[in-house]
Formats: C-alpha cells, sequence, structure tokens
C-alpha cells in the first residue's frame, strides 16, 4: 500500500507564474488536508477536503489559492500569480476518518 | 488564533536522559490528540497519540500524557538516542478540525 505520493517534490517558479501541487492520498482514504510549512515555522492548516467537496477551508489565502479533490485524480492545490512570499513546503496529508493523518513528503515551491 | 501552542521551539538533550516536550491547547473540545516527528526534507509521520478519556499511553520509549484541566500534553522519551533528533509537532483534534503546534526541535547529543 503506497503512501502518500506528492509531486513535484521540488517546484521552481518566477513570480506571476502559477504553480499546481498535486496529492494522491493513500488507497482508501478520502480525506485531504493541505498544509503550508513557512521557513523555521511550523505546520499550517490550510484546507480540508472530501471526494469534490471543501469542508474546511479557514486556512487558505482568500486570495490566489485553490484546491480541489476530485471524484478520479489527485488533489490539486492551485497558485495563481506567485509571489515570493509563497515559497514554502506544501504537505499534503490523507485520513481514512478524522483522526491519524498520514502525510506526503512535501512539495518545496521556490519562487523567484 | 493559535489554538495549539508548542513554547519551546527547541530542546537539548543528553544521549540516554529523558527528554520532555511539552503542548498546550486552548479548544476544549478537542479530545484526541498526536504526536508527529519530522526530519529535514520529510513529511510528518505519526509518532504516538491519546485519547482524551486517557490521561497516558505509552508505546515503548515514548510517553505522552494529557492533562485535561491544564489542557497540556507532553511527550516523554526516556532514553533518548541520536535518532531522536527532529522537530516533533503536538496536533488536537475535536473531529471535524485538526490543528498543529508550531514545533519543537528536539537535538540529542551523543
Amino acid at each position: 500500500n503506497a503512501g502518500v505520493m506528492q509531486n513535484p517534490r521540488h517546484l521552481v517558479r518566477r513570480r506571476g507564474q502559477e504553480a499546481r501541487l498535486r496529492c494522491s492520498p493513500m488507497k482508501g482514504h478520502s480525506h485531504v488536508y493541505w498544509y503550508r510549512q513557512l521557513p523555521e515555522e511550523g505546520l499550517k492548516f490550510m484546507v480540508y477536503l472530501q471526494k469534490e467537496n471543501i469542508i474546511d477551508e479557514s486556512g487558505m489565502p482568500k486570495e490566489r489559492f485553490s484546491a480541489e479533490f476530485p471524484k478520479e485524480g489527485p488533489s490539486i492545490l492551485r497558485i495563481q500569480q506567485v509571489v515570493r512570499g509563497d515559497s514554502a513546503a506544501y504537505f499534503c496529508a490523507s485520513s481514512p476518518g478524522r483522526n491519524e493523518q498520514f502525510f506526503g513528503p512535501g512539495t518545496r515551491l521556490t519562487v523567484l | 488564533d493559535q489554538q495549539v501552542k508548542q513554547n519551546s521551539p527547541s530542546l537539548s538533550v543528553q544521549e540516554g536522559r529523558i527528554s520532555i516536550l511539552n503542548c498546550d491547547y486552548t479548544n476544549s473540545m478537542f479530545d484526541y490528540f498526536l504526536w508527529y516527528k519530522k526530519y529535514p526534507a520529510e513529511g510528518p509521520t505519526f509518532l504516538i497519540s491519546i485519547s482524551s478519556i486517557k490521561d497516558k499511553n505509552e508505546d515503548g520509549r515514548f510517553t505522552v500524557f494529557l492533562n485535561k484541566s491544564a489542557k497540556h500534553l507532553s511527550l516523554h522519551i526516556v532514553p533518548s538516542q541520536p535518532g531522536d533528533s527532529a522537530v516533533y509537532f503536538c496536533a488536537a483534534s475535536d473531529r471535524v478540525d485538526m490543528r498543529f503546534g508550531a514545533g519543537t526541535r528536539l537535538t540529542v547529543k551523543p
């Protein structure tokens, strides 16, 4: 049973470009979470999704950020018009319910 | 609004001694608590958890203590080993949301 997969592992974008981060949850997991870790800071909750539904997006910046978890395929975190402050490690986690979450290896986004 | 706080950003202990990592929370609706361990360039991995109906859970060298009245939990690692050096995140869940603390970087010196 493969773990949570995230790709790409590293992503470099220039200011103003779009960044798309993908997360494939563990088999059988229908809950997906996205977290951001800024340099020297802890994990910050961004969004919690179930298949085709956003359950809690209280941690998402109001502009430029969006997330989806379609019926088929991976969950996508999309950042439009990236700025240098978006540079961070973005972690996805999945769970079969509301307890233990299993994390992916993260995507490190660097905005030049 | 930090609902889960880890007030010590770092902790250094000698190999073989006890490591105690602390975590405080503010939301009384939290009823399930977890500790995660994170190495550089990797995602956090689950370490140990405790339900609010218990005040202690032990797994090998790792023990988590929960004090509900003080809204405080702690992770004890004994004896500490150099391989335990990592960032430890405390997390709390109310079955709807899960929130993480900022993490404590543990360094175990040989």
